[in-house]
């Protein structure tokens, strides 16, 4: 089972500054099953990123994700208020797990 | 437009059972894989359970093998999920989620999700 280790935990930042989430695996993701969602309060999840760094339908491209094998990352650049979220990476295919997600707040 | 609902929640005791379900519409739901995502109040997202598009694949988190069993209807353009032996700690909000794109080569990760059902055991 893969497991998949989110930092940090809470990043507080400000409109219009850029941030990068990382998401590290205990193994190797070979495939490149890797996604990014954004959630809000109350709200399901929103796909941002498959396939490690593809946008999903309507993403900005103000998100983009990257990496490979073990290391992952979802970069934001230029927060819009509408950013300020939870963020959760996924690793998908016959068996599926989350990471405990990233929350980034307003500083 | 995609249209998940799902149904079946409530509140009961450890030990007993329910049945979620959910109705799809706006996409043909034959060709898709289904999900059930859920999530503790406060916690962060847990999958539980995906079965493919013809039933010939289906999947569980290990802490729900033999207690929750994953079936869908395509004629009914429905999914459920069977819970048996509940515990406190499988009280969550629980979303059924489609697949990102209808099942192929590829595998992909959920793409459209409902709102959520509510399942409390206490």
């Amino acid at each position: 089972e893969i497991v998949l280790t989110q930092s940090p935990g809470t990043l507080s930042l400000s409109p219009g500054e850029g941030v990068t989430l990382s998401c590290r695996a205990s193994q190797s993701i070979s495939t490149s099953y890797l996604a990014w969602y954004q959630q809000k309060p109350g709200q399901a999840p929103r796909l941002l990123i498959y396939g490690a760094s593809s946008r999903a339908t309507g993403i900005p491209d103000r998100f983009s994700g990257s990496g490979s094998e073990t290391d992952f990352t979802l970069t934001i650049t230029r927060l819009e208020p509408e950013d300020f979220a939870v963020y959760y990476c996924h690793h998908y295919g016959s068996s599926r797990t989350f990471g405990q997600g990233t929350k980034l707040e307003i500083k | 437009e995609v249209q998940l609902v799902e149904s079946g929640g409530g509140l009961v005791k450890p030990g007993e059972s329910l049945r979620l379900s959910c109705a799809a519409s706006g996409f043909t739901f034959s060709t898709y894989t289904m999900n059930w995502v859920r999530q503790a109040p406060g916690k962060g997202l847990e999958w539980v359970s995906s079965i493919s598009s013809n039933s010939r694949y289906i999947y569980y988190l290990d802490s729900v093998k033999g207690r929750f069993t994953l079936s869908r209807d395509n004629a009914k353009n429905s999914l459920y999920l069977e819970m048996n032996n509940l515990r406190v700690e499988d009280t969550a909000v629980y979303f059924c989620a489609r697949d990102f794109k209808p099942q192929g080569i590829l595998a992909m990760p959920a793409g459209s999700w409902g709102q959520g059902t509510l399942v409390t055991v206490s």
